[in-house]
């Protein structure tokens, strides 16, 4: 199967202007996890949808959203970009096993904002 | 909510050594403790995982132990090369309102110095 994919791979943009990152998951699977990675923050968790539905949501402010199509991909969007948004912005894909949920991360996306 | 602890933040050994880092987590209700190695450029990968069911579990170099009692579990790479230094990262997970939450730990700077 192929992994997960995101696209795209580097993206600069400057203070105020917005932004949308797309995520392909595994073939199979239903739950899509974004996370936001820095060197000093480590990886924190930003949102998870499953079928559609957002169901989980970490601790950043509203101009962070994201959504979910029919076929499981996903997108996550920054609008009002700041300084600090820049960082690698990782997918991670999971079947939904109630027992264990293995998560499967894409290589993610490098975000400059300038 | 969950905190994940991770020591030590860096980590080097000789070609041949082993390595081991620690990780302690704060949510007695947590059952999956997957690892993770991320290499420069790329996602995270999982390495080895392990249920709270499992006290250890080993896959060729790489075991890892859990201490329910204690909170605490640990990743163990025996006869290290090149190719094993990353950024390792522990994660801690458990279910909640029907699906899973998961908690990383800050990650572990591995070189291994031929």
């Amino acid at each position: 199967k192929a992994g997960v994919t995101q696209t795209p791979r580097y993206l600069i943009k400057t203070r105020g202007q917005q932004v949308t990152l797309s995520c392909s998951p595994i073939s199979g699977h239903r739950s899509v996890s974004w996370y936001q990675q820095t060197p000093g923050q480590g990886l924190q968790f930003l949102f998870e949808y499953f079928s559609e539905t957002q169901r989980n949501k970490g601790n950043f402010p509203g101009r962070f959203s994201g959504r979910q199509f029919s076929n499981s991909r996903s997108e996550m969007n920054v609008s009002t970009l700041e300084l600090g948004d820049s960082a690698l912005y990782l997918c991670a894909s999971s079947v939904r096993d109630r027992i264990t949920d293995t998560q499967y991360f894409g290589p993610g996306t490098r975000l400059t904002v300038l | 909510g969950e905190n994940v602890e991770q020591h030590p933040s860096t980590l080097s050994v000789q070609e041949g050594d082993s390595a081991v880092i620690k990780c302690t987590y704060s949510d007695s209700a947590s059952n999956y403790f997957p690892w993770y190695k991320q290499e420069l450029g790329k996602g995270p990968q999982l390495i080895i995982d392990i249920r709270s069911n499992v006290g250890e579990k080993k896959d060729q170099r790489i075991a890892v132990t859990l201490n329910k009692t204690a909170k605490h579990f640990s990743l163990h790479i025996t006869e290290t090369q090149p190719e094993d230094s990353a950024v390792y990262f522990c994660a801690a997970s458990k279910g909640s309102g029907g699906y899973q939450k998961v908690t990383f730990g800050i990650g572990t700077k591995l070189q291994v110095i031929p």
